[in-house]
């Protein structure tokens, strides 16, 4: 299995731009995770979707932040406009849905807000 | 308020010694996952070891064990025999929320630097 797959791996964008961030899960697991990690909040839950359906989502941080899964292989997190304090990691994670399941990580995206 | 504590910052540790990392959580849930992350600073997210609430015994995981305290309500990561590659930042994590397990939070993390 090719893992959960994120793309971009680096984004750079000027303020007020959109930004579209993509995830692919791993094939059978019907939770998706989306964390962002900057150094001053460390990881943060975004928002948790099960069967592609958003189940949390008290974690987006404003309405400027948006997050689809149309199907169970793709998910998108936007952010429109994008501010510089955007800037940071944001991790996808997957795994089946249960306290005893370990979430599997993308390799993130690098997004920087100029 | 805080689920996940990592109350140390940074550590260090000799090469070939052991070192424990500390974790303290808070939930009122009595099913729930406690897990350990490793993040080198290429930036993945590795995972370590898991241990159940229902769990009686400690997991181990090779050179992981994990030192699960429920009335402390503390997991706490123990490496035996360090090596220079485990330096990185350790994340603590817990699992819980119902039938979906939808919150899965993490510490502020422990950056461990192993020395020669």
């Amino acid at each position: 299995d090719a893992g959960v797959i994120q793309s971009p791996r680096h984004e750079v964008t000027e303020m007020g731009q959109e930004v579209t961030l993509r995830c692919k899960p791993i094939s059978g697991h019907n939770s998706l995770f989306w964390y962002r990690q900057t150094m001053m909040r460390g990881l943060e839950l975004l928002i948790y979707f099960n069967n592609n359906v958003p189940i949390d989502d008290s974690g987006m941080p404003e309405d400027r932040f948006s997050a689809k899964m149309p199907n169970a292989s793709f998910s998108t997190l936007k952010i429109q406009p994008s501010e510089p304090r955007d800037s940071a990691v944001y991790f996808c994670a997957s795994s089946p849905p249960a306290t005893n399941e370990k979430l599997f990580f993308g390799s993130g995206t690098q997004l920087s807000v100029l | 308020a805080q689920k996940i504590t990592q109350t140390q910052p940074g550590m260090f540790v000799q090469e070939k010694e052991a070192v424990t990392l500390d974790c303290t959580y808070d939930t009122s849930d009595p099913s729930y996952g406690l897990f350990w992350y490793k993040q080198p600073s290429s930036g993945e997210m590795i995972f370590l070891i898991y241990q159940g609430s229902y769990d009686q015994q400690n997991a181990t995981e090779g050179r992981y064990s994990l030192n699960f305290q429920k009335a402390r309500k503390s997991a706490n990561l123990v490496i035996s025999a360090s090596q220079l590659g485990d330096s990185a930042m350790y994340f603590c994590a817990m699992r819980e929320g119902g039938y979906y397990g939808q919150n899965f939070v993490f510490g502020p993390g422990t950056r461990l630097s192993v020395l020669p």
